[in-house]
């Protein structure tokens, strides 16, 4: 069994400033982690996805995420972040198929 | 590439209507899924096939839903009769599966209004 927990259901913050959404996940066996974003009246879109090797991996539009074995953490970091970044965002784990998600994270950028 | 495509986008209907969403996935993926978002209950997924065989419709609500794939580029899922209850966005992911480790690619949902 697999499962996703997002530790911050919202995280408001200012334009420019850095930001980090926080995923923690249990699997009993090796999985593929993902984060997705979700804007407004769309349907989810992958932005970056951790297989193996460099534990560090870098998406698009400027996200970077970070995969700890021992901390089991997949934590979702963008350096200075911009009013169209506002979205919700989602934590996946998957494993032969089926993936599983986290209940998201909303982040509202403020001018 | 097209993406997955989902039709209708909106979806206005009477409580004991029946309902049929549709879905054609990406050319090529061996996996189909079906999920359900609402606010209070966020993202669930309902079904998922592979080479469109169901393996696992244990969040299927109830026996009013069904969801079929005749073939590899089509997908339905029905509710019959539907209810105010299961009002909410509906969508479609496809995924390579193993060839592409497993990432989804999802439409762009149906809206589905049950008055």
């Amino acid at each position: 069994a697999q499962s996703v927990t997002q530790l911050d259901s919202q995280v408001p913050v200012f334009e420019e400033a850095p930001v980090e959404l926080r995923c923690n996940y249990s699997s009993s066996v090796s999985v593929y982690l993902f984060w997705y974003v979700q804007y407004p009246n769309q349907g989810l879109q992958l932005l970056l996805k951790y297989l193996s090797g460099s534990t560090l991996v870098k998406g698009i539009n400027g996200f970077e995420a970070e995969f700890n074995k021992s901390q089991t953490s997949f934590h979702l970091r963008k350096p200075s972040v911009h009013i169209s970044d506002t979205a919700e965002y989602f934590c996946a784990v998957s494993n032969a198929g089926k993936s599983t998600f986290g209940d998201g994270t909303t982040l509202t950028v403020k001018p | 590439d097209a993406g997955v495509i989902q039709s209708p986008r909106h979806e206005v209907t009477e409580m004991g209507q029946e309902v049929t969403l549709r879905c054609k996935p990406i050319s090529g993926h061996d996996y189909l899924f079906w999920y359900r978002q609402t606010m209070m209950r966020g993202l669930e997924l309902l079904i998922y096939f592979n080479n469109n065989v169901p393996i696992d419709d244990s969040g299927m609500p109830e026996d009013r839903f069904s969801a079929k794939m005749p073939n590899a580029s089509f997908s339905t899922l029905k509710i019959q009769p539907s209810e105010p209850r299961d009002s909410a966005v509906y969508f479609c992911a496809s995924s390579p599966g193993l060839a592409g480790t497993y990432e989804q690619y999802f439409g762009p949902g149906t809206r589905l209004t049950v008055t």
